[in-house]
């Protein structure tokens, strides 16, 4: 069964600290998808990346950061300087398999509340 | 891109009511999906559409749960005879019918409170 784990359920940082939130996946599918949302406290989730099953490279977007290893079914985030503005839940989700055609059945983590202090 | 609109953003309710949420997606998107989120949990997956079909509902929580979207274009969902444990946070996303991995822009839900 498919299923994503985030043990991190809360980390408190100062500002400018750099901070690593882990996710951990089970599939088995040969082909998914991996992806990291944001969400503020507003509420609505904010797409930060996609990562596919065959691309291991790693990224990196301004300050963010993520490292995706197949051989440890891991998908790590790491927010390098971190600010206020990062304070946010975080959930990594991973793609189910295709339900009529789509891949936006997503599996999510339960999420970890980041919250950066000045 | 006006993002993804849902009303209301709250709802209080008695044990017993019917209630219906609307989910506006942005307009070029085929794809519409409904999740729910219990409080300290990720989204759980509801049901999605295709413009107008509906083409997995099976994840629906009860048949007390029913979903629409009529021309393709907005969507409701309704829960029929409310239960306390149908209080949760209830999201809407769409996204492009691009294939593969798709980003899903969402909604910033409907909080329902069954009293």
């Amino acid at each position: 069964a498919q299923k994503v784990t985030q043990a991190q359920t809360e980390i408190s940082v100062v500002e400018k600290e750099d901070v690593t939130l882990d996710c951990v996946y089970e599939t088995r599918d040969t082909t998914y998808y991996l992806f990291w949302y944001k969400q503020p406290p507003s509420g609505e989730l904010v797409f930060l990346i996609r990562r596919n099953s065959f691309d291991e490279q790693n990224e990196i977007s301004g300050r963010y950061s993520w490292n995706f290893q197949k051989s440890t079914s891991s998908f790590n985030f790491t927010i390098t300087a971190s600010q206020v503005v990062d304070s946010a839940v975080y959930f990594c989700a991973l793609s189910e398999p295709n339900y009529g055609g789509s891949q936006g059945n997503l599996i999510f983590g339960k999420g970890t509340k980041l919250s950066v202090k000045p | 891109d006006t993002g993804v609109s849902q009303n209301p953003r709250h709802k209080i309710t008695k044990r017993g009511q019917n209630v219906t949420f609307r989910c506006d997606p942005i307009s070029e998107h085929n794809r519409l999906y409904w999740y729910r989120q219990t409080l300290g949990q990720g989204p759980e997956f509801l049901t999605y559409f295709q413009n107008e079909a509906q083409l997995e509902k099976s994840r629906l929580l009860s048949d007390r749960f029913s979903a629409e979207r009529p021309k393709g274009s907005f969507s409701t969902l309704e829960i029929q005879r409310t239960e306390q444990g149908d209080s949760a946070m209830y999201l809407c996303a769409s996204s492009p019918d691009r294939g593969g991995g798709e980003k899903l822009f969402f909604g910033s839900g409907t909080q329902l409170s069954v009293l």
